[in-house]
């Protein structure tokens, strides 16, 4: 099964840059990357997906490196209202959606 | 435009009951998944419907079932409720499904069920 490896946690100072990287090594070739964050009880939120390309939107950009084995969420001046579980998601060779335990992101004042 | 509804928000049932949770996709939206999470295991994939057919399932026992009506609103089904069935169990929608493609799933908001 294509699989996500993710840190469990991660810390980042109030206005700086959060880099959270996700291994995804048995991604295939016509899988997207998909990115989420899950506040305290609420439902997962998207933010970003990608394929090849890096990609950025108003949330964050997502860095993919060329052989698509690992990428990079970054959320380019992070607040305390990132503070949430940062899941990286590949749709699985047998289609199933696979979450992981995702990184959870502190976000330092 | 509306987002993803789930009915009801919360629910308290003792074991060996049973329960049914509703979902409400976003219009146009014609596939819905559901997702149990715990704090021990997280969020893990229980089924996904596409147009009234089932195409995927995770690895839960036989008392978790579901459908999908011909509007794509869905139901989950757990009958003989355990104490280990207490989460939060998340529905998404999505216009498409398949492993090809940008597939984007938008969450409801769950449902905490609290088993006694």
């Amino acid at each position: 099964d294509a699989k996500t490896t993710q840190p469990p946690s991660m810390d980042c100072a109030e206005g700086r840059a959060a880099n959270l990287p996700c291994n995804h090594s048995t991604i295939s070739g016509n899988e997207y990357v998909y990115w989420y964050r899950q506040i305290h009880s609420q439902g997962p939120q998207y933010i970003i997906h990608g394929l090849k390309n890096n990609e950025t939107n108003e949330m964050a950009s997502l860095i993919i490196t060329e052989d698509r084995k690992s990428s990079t969420l970054i959320l380019p001046h992070a607040t305390l209202r990132d503070t949430a579980v940062y899941y990286c998601i590949v749709r699985a060779r047998d289609d199933k959606i696979i979450f992981g335990k995702g990184t959870r992101l502190h976000i330092l004042p | 435009k509306a987002g993803v509804t789930q009915t009801p928000r919360y629910l308290i049932k003792t074991r060996g009951q049973q329960v049914t949770l509703s979902c409400s996709p976003i219009s146009g939206h014609r596939s819905v998944s559901w997702y149990q999470q715990t704090p021990g295991q997280g969020l893990q994939f229980l089924f996904e419907y596409f147009s009234e057919t089932q195409r995927n399932k995770g690895n839960f026992p036989g008392r978790f079932s579901g459908r999908q009506f011909s509007n794509s609103r869905s139901e989950m089904n757990v009958s003989t409720l355990e104490l280990g069935d207490s989460a939060l169990y998340l529905c998404a929608s999505s216009r498409s499904a398949g492993t090809s493609g940008y597939n984007e799933q938008f969450f409801g908001p769950g449902t905490r069920l609290t088993v006694l």
